[in-house]
Order: structure tokens, then C-alpha cells, then sequence
């Protein structure tokens, strides 16, 4: 059973890059059919998609924070990461990482499961 | 801009049926925004529930049930239970590898 855990600092200065490590246990991030993502929550408020990081290297990224975020791999099979430059206060949230499954010649695809989420509060 | 719609709040009764809703302001949904909804309690993570429009998440109870209905993709929770007092999201895929989540709606059983 896949498990994913968020990991980061917990604050932020304004202006600095926010990154953040997903670690997948029982599982690869390598595996075929299986992709990632980052979703966040501010405060008291809903859910928002930042981006997707797919097995082969193909990433999708909110268009309203895609001039500021980075997603990758790495060389590692257990974790993938997440990098959010210029940070301000409206970034601010709870940080979840998800699997995204995702069918073989098919748009169809979902998350699940979720990790617990992290915290990150944006603060001088 | 793509922006996806729920109802804030919704009320039902131990035992009652419910009938979420997920919307677009411009369009329609159909089975290629590949409907998910999520529940999340207050303080914890979201949980899947549904995807795909009506396949259930491992460990899901048969009491929630997704649909199309009309121009809305829907989450329906028939016999409602306190535990299914929470927030639930829905989101949509757009293509292009986008997805976008509606504001969420807060279910009260009382």
C-alpha cells in the first residue's frame, strides 16, 4: 500500500523559493501508470491544484502559479519535489502530495492516495 | 478562466439522501472531465472517494455513488451517517494535464 508523507520547512520568508519533498513508501515514483501532484489549501479555504509531474518527465502546472513552480524527481525512486519561487504571504497553506494514476493510452486519471500535509506558513 | 462550481452547504438528516453537485460556469460536464470528489474532515487530509465519475475508492462505503446529472457531475450519499459530516471537493479535468477543484461543500448530518 502506497503511503506519501510531505516534508519542508514549516516557515518561509517573503520573497524566498518554498521546497517541499513528497516521500512514497511501499512504492516507486518510477512506476508505470503512476504520476504525482501538489495540491494545496490556505487557511479555512478550498482546495487548489498546483501541478503535475508525469513519469515521463512531462509536467502541468496551475497557470496562475506556473511562471514560479518547479517540479522534478530527481534521481531518487522514493521521493519527488516541488519548488515555489518569490513567495508571499498568499502562499500560506497546507502543502498535500498525491499519487495521479493515470490510464495507458487514455486521459483518464485521478488522485489517490493523498499524503497528510504540511503546513508552510509565508512570514518575515 | 475555468471555474468550477458546488453548493456552500448543504443539510440532511441521519438516514436522509444527499445530492452534491459540480458544476462549470461556462459549459458542460461531461465523463471526459473525469469527475472526482473528495472528502476531507476538518483538520485531516481529503480522502478519495470517487473518480473517474462513479468508480469507488478502495474502502469506500456503497452509500456514496457518483453520476452525471444534466450538466453537473454529482455525489449522491443515500442513508447518510454522522462520520459523513464533513467538506467534500469535487475536481475536474480539463485536459492538457489541468485540473481544477470547486470551492467545496460543508455536509452537516443533524
Amino acid at each position: 500500500q502506497v503511503r506519501l508523507q510531505e516534508s519542508g520547512p514549516g516557515l518561509v520568508k517573503p520573497s524566498e523559493t518554498l521546497s517541499l519533498t513528497c516521500t512514497v513508501s511501499g512504492g516507486s515514483v518510477f512506476t508505470t501508470n503512476y504520476n504525482w501532484a501538489w495540491v494545496r489549501q490556505p487557511p479555512g479555504k478550498g482546495l487548489e491544484w498546483i501541478g503535475s509531474l508525469y513519469r515521463n518527465g512531462f509536467t502541468s502546472y496551475n497557470p496562475s502559479l506556473e511562471s514560479r513552480v518547479t517540479m522534478s524527481t530527481g534521481m531518487s525512486k522514493n521521493h519527488f519535489s516541488m519548488q515555489l519561487n518569490s513567495v508571499t504571504a498568499a502562499d500560506t497553506a497546507i502543502y498535500y502530495c498525491a499519487r495521479l494514476v493515470r490510464l495507458p493510452a487514455s486521459d483518464d486519471n485521478w488522485f489517490d492516495p493523498w499524503g497528510q500535509g504540511t503546513l508552510v506558513t509565508v512570514s518575515s | 478562466q475555468t471555474v468550477v462550481t458546488q453548493e456552500p452547504s448543504f443539510s440532511v438528516s441521519p438516514g436522509g439522501t444527499v445530492t452534491l453537485t459540480c458544476g462549470l460556469t461556462s459549459g458542460s460536464v461531461s465523463p471526459i472531465n473525469y469527475p472526482s470528489w473528495f472528502q476531507q474532515p476538518p483538520g485531516q487530509a481529503p480522502r478519495t472517494l470517487i473518480y473517474t465519475t462513479n468508480t469507488r475508492s478502495s474502502g469506500v462505503p456503497g452509500r456514496f455513488s457518483g453520476s452525471i446529472l444534466g450538466n453537473k457531475a454529482a455525489l449522491t450519499i443515500t442513508g447518510a451517517q454522522a462520520d459523513d459530516d464533513s467538506n467534500y471537493y469535487c475536481a475536474l479535468y480539463m485536459g492538457r494535464g489541468v485540473w481544477v477543484f470547486g470551492g467545496g461543500t460543508k455536509v452537516t448530518v443533524l
